[in-house]
């Protein structure tokens, strides 16, 4: 199975730069996606890594260390409507398909 | 059309009462999963059907029962529930089984009374 691990909650201010980590434990690993849920709406995807590095995508970047068991979810240029849950979750080859989300981290942006 | 299409987006089922959730996506995507959500949890999954052929079950009890009537099509037919079914019931969608990007529908959100 997949042990992953992101924090609860994070908060930050309107315009700046927030780092959400995921940790994971898998076998056959097959990709680590990164999804936006706002509460009461369905998971909208925003990345996907399976090699290691920095994708970047406008103001969402993301980084994968597959060594290490490591990614994280840079959002820069805070913005209000970026409040919302942030789901880490790993893909498999043992299980072809099976996405398997992690706990979600809750950014809360003030103003 | 890059949507997932979910009916109905609410339902209030008694724990006698058959309803069936729909699921429908024109993409021509040919896996199409069924997950479980409940409030402030990550979603679960229950069901991969790959090629109209069901491919994963996670030990779901039986009365959940999918149904894969066509490549754009996904049912999940409720009968018996429990209160601790009420979740928000998300079908989702991939070019094919393990592709990168699932695309999500708007969830049915259900509530067993």
């Amino acid at each position: 199975g997949q042990n992953i691990d992101q924090p609860t909650e994070m908060t930050a201010t309107e315009g700046a730069i927030v780092q959400i980590n995921c940790t994971y434990q898998t076998s056959g690993f097959n990709g680590l996606f990164w999804y936006q849920q706002h509460a009461g709406e369905a998971p909208t995807f925003l990345s996907y890594n399976v090699l290691d590095g920095l994708e970047e995508k406008g103001r969402f970047s993301s980084f994968l260390s597959r060594s290490k068991g490591y990614s994280y979810l840079l959002l820069k240029e805070l913005q209000m409507k970026d409040s919302a849950s942030y789901l880490c979750a790993v893909g498999t080859t043992d299980s072809w398909g099976k996405l398997q989300f992690g706990a979600g981290t809750q950014v809360v942006v003030t103003p | 059309d890059t949507e997932v299409t979910q009916t109905p987006k609410h339902l209030v089922m008694g724990m006698t009462n058959k309803k069936s959730l729909k699921c429908e996506q024109h993409m021509g995507h040919r896996a199409m999963y069924w997950y479980k959500q409940k409030a402030k949890k990550p979603p679960e999954l229950m069901f991969v059907y790959s090629y109209e052929k069901l491919s994963i079950n996670e030990s779901v009890p039986s009365r959940f029962s999918p149904e894969c009537p066509n490549s754009s099509l996904l049912n999940l037919h409720l009968h018996a529930l429990q209160p601790e079914d009420s979740a928000l019931y998300l079908c989702a969608s991939t070019p094919s089984p393990g592709s990168t990007e699932a695309f999500f529908g708007q969830g049915t959100r259900l509530t067993v009374v």
